[in-house]
């Protein structure tokens, strides 16, 4: 079984501050990468995705990926409140487009007013 | 449009009886996901269908965990008999295609005592 790995926090900001949310996967061959965001009680809704190495940015988040590393990161600038919620990395097993999305446990952020 | 809908929204039921969830995935979206996910932890892959076809069922407990998916829409996960450890979220996902993003539904919070 493939491993996604994230540190479950919960990890504090301030708000107004970047929240920089963190994983490492087991499959080197993987291609796929997602960013999840779930908030307490609701399910999980897709915020980024990324495919290639370097940085790929969508409003206040950015994605960043390291393949050498093994390693997906996401950044949230000017973090919200309304940001606090647990986020999900989930990586894609293999190199092609079919293999089953395998999920971290979550890292739960707080947003601090 | 419309988002996975998924039904009932909640279901306590006793050990060793049955149970079944619903799922209408979005319009268009020839795959199909169950995935369940425990407290504090990422969702977890039960089973994928492509049209009516189960393409990945490997993580599903055959012994007590079945699924069908008539007429390529519509699906129906069952657990029968239930015990205490299916005590978890199951959630339906859906997307236009094996590569593309996962569309996640509201989930059942299943609670067996």
């Amino acid at each position: 079984q493939k491993e996604v790995e994230q540190n479950s926090g919960p990890l504090s900001v301030p708000e107004g501050a970047i929240a920089s949310l963190n994983c490492t996967y087991s499959d080197r061959g993987s291609q796929s990468f997602f960013w999840y965001r779930q908030y307490s009680g609701k399910s999980p809704e897709l915020i980024m995705f990324i495919y290639s190495n370097g940085d790929k940015e969508d409003g206040r988040f950015t994605a960043q990926l390291n393949k050498a590393s093994q390693y997906v990161s996401l950044l949230i600038r000017d973090s919200q409140p309304s940001d606090s919620a647990t986020y999900l990395c989930a990586v894609r097993e293999g190199s092609g487009n079919t293999g089953k999305l395998i999920f971290g446990q979550g890292t739960t952020l707080q947003v601090k007013p | 449009e419309a988002g996975v809908v998924q039904s009932p929204r909640y279901k306590i039921i006793e050990k060793k009886q049955p149970v079944a969830f619903w799922c209408n995935p979005i319009s268009g979206h020839n795959t199909l996901y169950w995935y369940l996910q425990n407290l504090g932890q990422g969702p977890e892959l039960l089973i994928r269908y492509e049209n009516e076809e189960a393409v990945d069922d490997s993580q599903l407990p055959k012994d007590r965990f079945s699924a069908e998916r008539l007429k390529g829409v519509d699906s129906t996960l069952k657990i029968q008999p239930a015990e205490l450890g299916d005590s978890a979220v199951y959630l339906c996902a859906s997307s236009s295609g094996s590569g593309s993003p996962l569309h996640f539904g509201n989930g059942t919070r299943l609670t067996v005592t």
